[in-house]
């Protein structure tokens, strides 16, 4: 089974509150990475969080790892309508592998 | 971070013939790119991972000869799909890693995707 499960599925919120979405994974990785989709776009990388930090920021993202949990949260603050995204964790298992993918979460804010 | 351009954004053929997506990186060289399709509200799947000078490696389930991969210089790499079909139709992206972004770690910088509609 894919590694790399996002919830929720979806979340829909309004302009100004904090939109939180976390992923789970299976097996141990280097790192775990945070992308976001715009509609009919490609993907762009937001964060990365190495397997021996515990959180980072970057402006409004704050990013979580638990590793004895096998599990991640991605925390938009102070969220705005072009935040309005598909939002995918992604994990990367050894150094030069492939990532896999989660399945997203697709977040609305409302203006 | 680099950049990856993919061409064409869009592309309407009929069914029976072949459409040519690049994917190339433009201040950068990438030895390995990534192939991936993506339904309708999904998450991506790996297609195939294009290796520079070399033969791509496809994933189980994705047919070889439907999905051709060229990867003939540091900055380009090329998905045929061959005799398309309406159940062709999705939306395309590649990807390459980008070294520059995150020490070195696998980090990747994508294409903007191709939504390929066959009528």
């Amino acid at each position: 089974s894919q590694q790399g499960e996002e919830d929720p599925q979806a979340l829909s919120i309004q302009e100004g509150e904090n939109a939180t979405m976390n992923c789970s994974y299976k097996t141990s990785i280097n790192n775990l990475q945070w992308y976001r989709q715009n509609s009919g776009r490609g993907l762009v990388h937001l964060i990365l969080i190495r397997s021996n930090e515990r959180e980072k920021h970057s402006g409004r993202l704050r990013v979580t790892l638990d590793t004895s949990k096998k599990s991640s949260s991605l925390l938009i603050t102070a969220s705005r309508a072009a935040d309005t995204a598909s939002y995918f964790c992604a994990t990367d298992r050894t150094s030069g592998s492939r990532l896999t993918f989660g399945e997203g979460t697709q977040l609305t804010v409302n203006p | 971070g680099a950049v990856v351009s993919q061409h064409p954004s869009w592309v309407i053929c009929k069914s029976g013939t072949s459409v040519k997506i690049e994917c190339r990186s433009l201040d950068f060289q990438a030895t390995t790119m990534f192939w991936y399709r993506q339904f309708p509200k999904q998450s991506l799947m790996l297609m195939a991972t294009s290796n520079e000078g070399s033969k791509a490696t496809y994933e189980q389930g994705v047919e070889k000869d439907k999905f051709l991969i060229n990867h003939a210089s540091l900055t380009l790499s090329t998905l045929t799909v061959t005799s398309a079909h309406p159940e062709d139709s999705s939306f395309y992206i590649c990807s390459a890693r980008d070294w520059t972004l995150s020490s070195g770690a696998n980090v990747l910088t994508f294409g903007a995707g191709s939504r390929l509609t066959v009528l």
